[in-house]
């Protein structure tokens, strides 16, 4: 059964730093893995999705990469920001579409000004 | 704008009640899910729905019973055999294939 673990739970850092997300999971038969934003109470928001033929994605600071034969996956944030303070969560796909997501447990991020 | 509607936001429930959670679609999704986050534990899957008048239960859905007799639509019961009922609910569709998922905003429900 696919397992999905985010390390580390949480994580505290100054304004302005670099910092890696990191995500692993048990099955390498994925049909993608998606990358997504939480605020306390909220819903989910998309940020990166990789496909599974694909290595990375980038949307403006968020670079996402993906090596699937070793079940790694990792989220790079570039010059944090108080506003990126939030529970970042990483969820992968069966190997076949439509399949559902099965989500690890989240890191919290918390970026001091 | 396209997107994923739940409501209500907030919801409460009486010992013995059951409720319904509603999920409304207007992004021509073919396939929809209903997850449960409770503190610590992360998402965990509910029912989902890959078609119309069609859907497979996740790894916990005891207590719980949906329908999809729209593909606009995919209602989430959770029945007074659930013991433990109070958490965040989260809705998601997707249209298959490589791509994305899209999530709602999500309902609260609380046990009084």
């Amino acid at each position: 059964k696919q397992e999905v673990t985010q390390i580390p739970a949480a994580l505290s850092v100054p304004e302005g730093e670099n910092l890696v997300l990191n995500c692993s999971f048990t099955d390498s038969a994925i049909y993608n893995l998606q990358w997504f934003r939480q605020d306390p109470g909220k819903g989910l928001t998309s940020l990166l999705l990789i496909q599974s033929s694909q290595r990375e994605q980038t949307s403006g600071r968020l670079n996402a990469s993906l090596d699937k034969s070793s079940g790694r996956s990792t989220l790079y944030i570039a010059a944090s920001q108080p506003g990126d303070s939030a529970t970042y969560l990483c969820a992968v796909s069966g190997d076949q579409a439509g399949t559902a997501l099965i989500f690890g447990k989240g890191t919290t991020l918390s970026v001091s000004s | 704008d396209g997107g994923i509607t739940q409501s209500p936001k907030y919801l409460f429930r009486k010992e013995g009640q059951n409720v319904t959670l509603s999920c409304e679609q207007n992004l021509n999704h073919d396939a929809m899910y209903w997850y449960r986050q409770d503190p610590g534990q992360g998402l965990r899957l509910i029912y989902y729905s890959q078609i119309v008048n069609d859907f497979q239960k996740g790894d916990i859905a005891e207590g719980y019973s949906v329908s999809r007799e729209k593909k606009e639509s995919f209602p989430l019961t959770v029945t007074s055999a659930q013991k433990n009922p109070t958490a965040f609910y989260l809705c998601a569709s997707s249209p298959g294939g490589a791509y994305g998922y899209t999530f709602g905003s999500g309902t609260r429900l609380t046990v009084v």
